[in-house]
């Protein structure tokens, strides 16, 4: 069973770009959730997505946005980089809501804005 | 607002030997709370978990316990192993009333070793 996948793994990015993070759940997941992970707020949900609905926003700018597909992939995108947007962002899926059966986190993309 | 804390950033243990993680949390709202293991450059990887109906969960090496009145959790790795080496992270969520749809409130993480 494929676990969850995200790509790109390493981004470059300049500041006042933008860029678009892609993750394709484990199948028959149908949340998706992101997170960011800084050395300075550690791990901080952005927001979650099931049947490609946002059901659920963490406490970040209009800037990071998400969407969801049919086939449950999601993407994140952030507009207008900051140097710091630099994170480790991180995309979890889950068959429910999560709960007692957790949340299986893919590798994560490593973004660098310069 | 930091709703979930694991007040020690470090924890060093002897191969063989008990490993302690803590947690404690301030929401009454959430209702699971889960262990979470991580590698550098890595996502987390779910270890355990416990609902709030319980005091007690047990998987292998690994326990968690539960204190509702002292809202704080621990998680036991008996016995440690060099490869248990890593940053361990306890998160919690809110499930019931739907209002926190796939948002884990973590904690800033404790790093573990287990020298050999």
């Amino acid at each position: 069973k494929a676990g969850v996948t995200q790509t790109p793994r390493y981004l470059i990015k300049t500041r006042g770009q933008q860029v678009t993070l892609s993750c394709s759940p484990i199948s028959g997941h149908r949340s998706v959730s992101w997170y960011q992970q800084t050395p300075g707020q550690g791990l901080q949900f952005l927001f979650e997505y099931f049947s490609e609905t946002q059901r659920n926003k963490g406490n970040f700018p209009g800037r990071f946005s998400g969407r969801q597909f049919s086939n449950s992939r999601s993407e994140m995108n952030v507009s207008t980089l900051e140097l710091g947007d630099s994170a480790l962002y991180l995309c979890a899926s889950s068959s429910t809501s999560g709960g007692l059966y957790g949340y299986t986190f893919g590798s994560g993309t490593r973004l660098t804005v310069v | 607002d930091q709703q979930v804390k694991q007040n020690s950033p470090s924890l060093s243990v002897q191969e063989g030997r008990i490993s302690i993680l803590n947690c404690d949390y301030t929401n009454s709202m959430f209702d699971y709370f889960l262990w979470y293991k991580k590698y550098p450059a890595e996502g987390p990887t779910f270890l355990i978990s416990i609902s709030s109906i319980k005091d007690k969960n047990e998987d292998g090496r690994f326990t968690v316990f539960l204190n509702k009145s002292a809202k704080h959790l621990s998680l036991h790795i008996v016995p440690s192993q060099p490869g248990d080496s890593a940053v361990y992270f306890c998160a919690a969520i809110a499930n019931a009333g739907g209002t926190s749809y796939g948002k884990l409130t973590f904690g800033q993480g404790t790093i573990l070793t287990v020298h050999p």
